[in-house]
C-alpha cells in the first residue's frame, strides 16, 4: 500500500513566523502535490511537482514556496505565516510521470496561524 | 475553465438503502475522474479511479460510473453502512494533470 506521511498533525504557529510542513512517500511517486482545504471552498492546489527540482505553480501559490531535494520528500514552506494561512493542508503523489494516474493522500495537518 | 459539481451537499439515509451521489463537471475533456472518500478531520481515501475511456468501475459494494460526453460521473453504494458516513468528494484531471475537486457530498448513515 501507497504511504504518505505529513510532519506533524497539528501545528499552531505565531503570525511572522517560517513555517516548513513536510510530507514523504515511501512509492517511488514521481509526483507530489499540497493542497489547502477550507470549509466552503473545498480543495485547492497550492503547488506541485514532477520531478526532483522540478516545481509548478497551482492555483493558489502566493505566500508558498516549496521544495523538493529527494525524490521522497516534498516540503511545503510558508515564509511568513498570516492569519489566513490557517488551514488543513493536505499532501498527495502519484506515478505516471506527467500522466499523473490515482492520487494518493496523507493524512494531513491542520496549521493553526495566531 | 473546469468547474465540478456534486450535489446533494448533503445526504442522510437509514442504514440498508442502495443510494447514489452525483459529480458533473462542465468540460469533458477529462483524463480520468477518481472519488474520495475524507473522514471528519482526516485525509482522503482513494476509493476507485475511472479513465476517461472506461465506462464504470467496481471495489465491493462501490460502483462508479462515467459518461464524459454528459459531463457526468455517479457513485453507487449498495446497502449502506453507518461506516460509510464520511464525505465523498469526486475529482477530475484534465490537461496539465491538476485535480479539480467538486465541494463534496456528506453523507450520514442512521442505524
Amino acid at each position: 500500500d501507497v504511504k504518505v506521511t505529513q510532519s506533524s498533525r497539528y501545528l499552531v504557529k505565531r503570525t511572522g513566523e517560517k513555517v516548513f510542513l513536510e510530507c514523504v512517500q515511501d512509492m517511488d511517486h514521481e509526483n507530489m502535490f499540497w493542497y489547502r482545504q477550507d470549509p466552503g471552498l473545498g480543495l485547492r492546489l497550492i503547488y506541485f511537482s514532477y520531478d526532483v527540482k522540478m516545481k509548478e505553480k497551482g492555483d493558489i501559490p502566493e505566500g508558498y514556496s516549496v521544495s523538493r531535494e529527494k525524490k521522497e520528500r516534498f516540503s511545503l514552506i510558508l515564509e511568513s505565516a498570516s492569519t489566513n494561512q490557517t488551514s488543513m493542508y493536505l499532501c498527495a503523489s502519484s506515478s505516471g510521470g506527467l500522466a499523473m494516474i490515482e492520487q494518493f493522500f496523507g493524512p494531513g495537518t491542520r496549521l493553526t496561524v495566531l | 475553465k473546469q468547474e465540478v459539481t456534486q450535489i446533494p451537499a448533503a445526504l442522510s439515509v437509514p442504514e440498508g438503502e442502495n443510494l447514489v451521489l452525483n459529480c458533473s463537471f462542465t468540460d469533458s475533456a477529462i483524463y480520468n475522474l477518481q472519488w474520495f472518500r475524507q473522514d471528519p478531520g482526516k485525509g482522503l481515501t482513494s476509493l476507485l479511479l475511472i479513465q476517461s475511456s472506461q465506462r464504470e468501475q467496481t471495489s465491493g459494494r462501490l460502483n462508479a460510473s462515467l459518461d464524459k460526453s454528459s459531463g457526468r460521473s455517479t457513485l453507487y453504494i449498495a446497502a449502506s453502512q453507518p461506516g460509510d458516513s464520511a464525505t465523498y468528494l469526486c475529482a477530475v484531471r484534465g490537461g496539465g494533470g491538476k485535480l479539480i475537486f467538486g465541494q463534496g457530498t456528506e453523507l450520514s448513515v442512521k442505524p
